[in-house]
């Protein structure tokens, strides 16, 4: 099993749309999750860390659900600029500092 | 800062050459990572340096691969002999290793190996 999957998509969807993205991780000890976003041929760039408790950045909302280990990205009011994929990190926290990638799911915004 | 730097940008070798990547990480960092990105595995962790030591390569597909930080301004990623299915995008990242912190990811190497 992988350490972190995500659903790769893509999901195409109209702009002002709402779409939401899940990603399981398999370490239970996993203590720092993040989301980061790659547009086409470039590298990745940090969208947000995400919380215990949830947290928030404009249009998008991170939530961590530790019982069923995943995390969830929700986007509002979808632009087409939102158009990327969108990787899913975790820590595993097994006494190093390592970041693990999701493969990433891809979005589509269509005017 | 400019970021992290690496080169070359692209590069295109025969089957069997040497290829070495480079890479300068943001001064102050302590932990540099290496990672190959393809369509069909997606972004894959190589190896992990810390305070220029080698934490974790498990990552590393085989002895053709090697990595080095001699200093911690410097990394250098070694492929001996390549071949066709080294082929990817190698991003080198780096950030201060605490909890939760933001890895910072030069604009890649893109190698094709024919």
């Amino acid at each position: 099993r992988k350490e972190v999957e995500q659903d790769p998509g893509p999901f195409n969807v109209p702009e002002g749309a709402t779409v939401a993205f899940n990603c399981t991780y398999s370490n239970s000890a996993s203590q720092s999750f993040f989301w980061y976003r790659q547009d086409c041929r470039k590298e990745p760039k940090l969208l947000m860390s995400v919380y215990s408790s949830g947290n928030e950045d404009g249009r998008f909302t991170a939530q961590l659900n530790r019982a069923s280990q995943y995390i969830s990205l929700l986007i509002r009011d979808s632009k087409l600029s939102d158009s990327a994929t969108y990787l899913c990190v975790v820590n595993p926290m097994d006494s190093s500092y390592k970041l693990i990638f999701g493969s990433g799911t891809r979005l589509l915004v269509r005017p | 800062d400019a970021g992290v730097i690496q080169s070359p940008r692209h590069e295109v070798t025969e089957m069997g050459q040497e290829v070495t990547l480079r890479c300068k990480p943001i001064s102050g960092h302590n932990s540099l990572f290496w990672y190959r990105q393809t369509m069909m595995r997606g972004l894959e962790l190589l190896i992990y340096f810390n305070n220029n030591v080698p934490i974790d390569d498990s990552g590393m597909p085989e002895d053709r691969f090697s990595a080095k930080m001699p200093n911690a301004s410097f990394s250098t990623l070694k492929i001996q002999p390549s071949e066709p299915r080294d082929s990817a995008v190698y991003f080198c990242a780096s950030y201060v290793g605490t909890v939760n912190t933001e890895a910072f990811f030069g604009q890649g190497t893109r190698l094709t190996v024919v």
